[in-house]
């Protein structure tokens, strides 16, 4: 089976960096993916581990430990738009290819 | 078209009708996923297509849920007999590769489910 978790809610302010964190416990390992959510909207895709280390995409970075079943987003110059739920999913191994989802974590931005 | 289309946005229906949901994949996606997203949580897998074969549905909550893709493309998922603990956003992705090769899965916006 699947465990995955992270924070439920975080706060930060403009222009600072934050740090979301996901653990996981799986049957298997794939890779991990990061989501963004706007409310009301659909996840869409930020980033993609499947090798230790840390991927970095603009003002988005994203680290993964597999041996330690850990990953992190980190957000960078914060902005208002960052506002969202942050969802860390996990795709299990062994023919398995469906995403599993956290429950998400709602990252509110305050001036 | 250019991403997943999902029709309608918004369904209202009375306990005990029956709802059927639309989903319009990128084309060419082999893989189809369908989840269900309660509000403040993250989405929960129902069911996941690989082409036309229906591979995975252990998420369906009961027999009352259906789902199909026909001709490798367009995916229907029905659920019957309505209850209000199916209120929920059901999400549709799809993905460009099928098993073995596990890639982004692209989301389209939802359907907003209200059972009254």
């Amino acid at each position: 089976g699947q465990n995955i978790d992270q924070p439920t809610e975080m706060t930060a302010t403009e222009g600072a960096i934050v740090q979301i964190n996901c653990t996981y416990q799986t049957s298997g390992f794939n890779g991990l993916f990061w989501y963004q959510q706007h409310a009301g909207e659909a996840p869409t895709f930020l980033s993609y581990n499947v090798l230790d280390g840390l991927e970095e995409k603009g003002r988005f970075s994203s680290f993964l430990s597999r041996s330690k079943g850990y990953s992190y987003l980190l957000l960078k110059e914060l902005q208002m738009k960052d506002s969202a739920s942050y969802l860390c999913a996990v795709g299990p191994a062994g023919g398995s290819y469906i995403p599993t989802f956290g429950r998400g974590t709602s990252l509110i931005v305050h001036p | 078209g250019a991403g997943v289309s999902q029709s309608p946005r918004y369904k209202v229906a009375k306990r005990g009708q029956d709802v059927a949901l639309r989903c319009d994949p990128i084309s060419g996606h082999v893989s189809l996923f369908w989840y269900q997203q309660a509000l403040g949580q993250g989405p929960e897998f129902l069911t996941y297509f690989q082409n036309e074969a229906q591979l995975d549905k252990s998420g369906l909550p009961s027999d009352r849920f259906f789902a199909e893709r026909p001709e490798g493309s367009v995916s229907t998922l029905k659920i019957q007999r309505t209850q209000q603990e199916d209120s929920a956003v059901y999400l549709c992705a799809s993905s460009l590769n099928g098993q073995g090769a596990l890639t982004e899965a692209f989301f389209g916006q939802g359907t907003r489910l209200t059972v009254v």
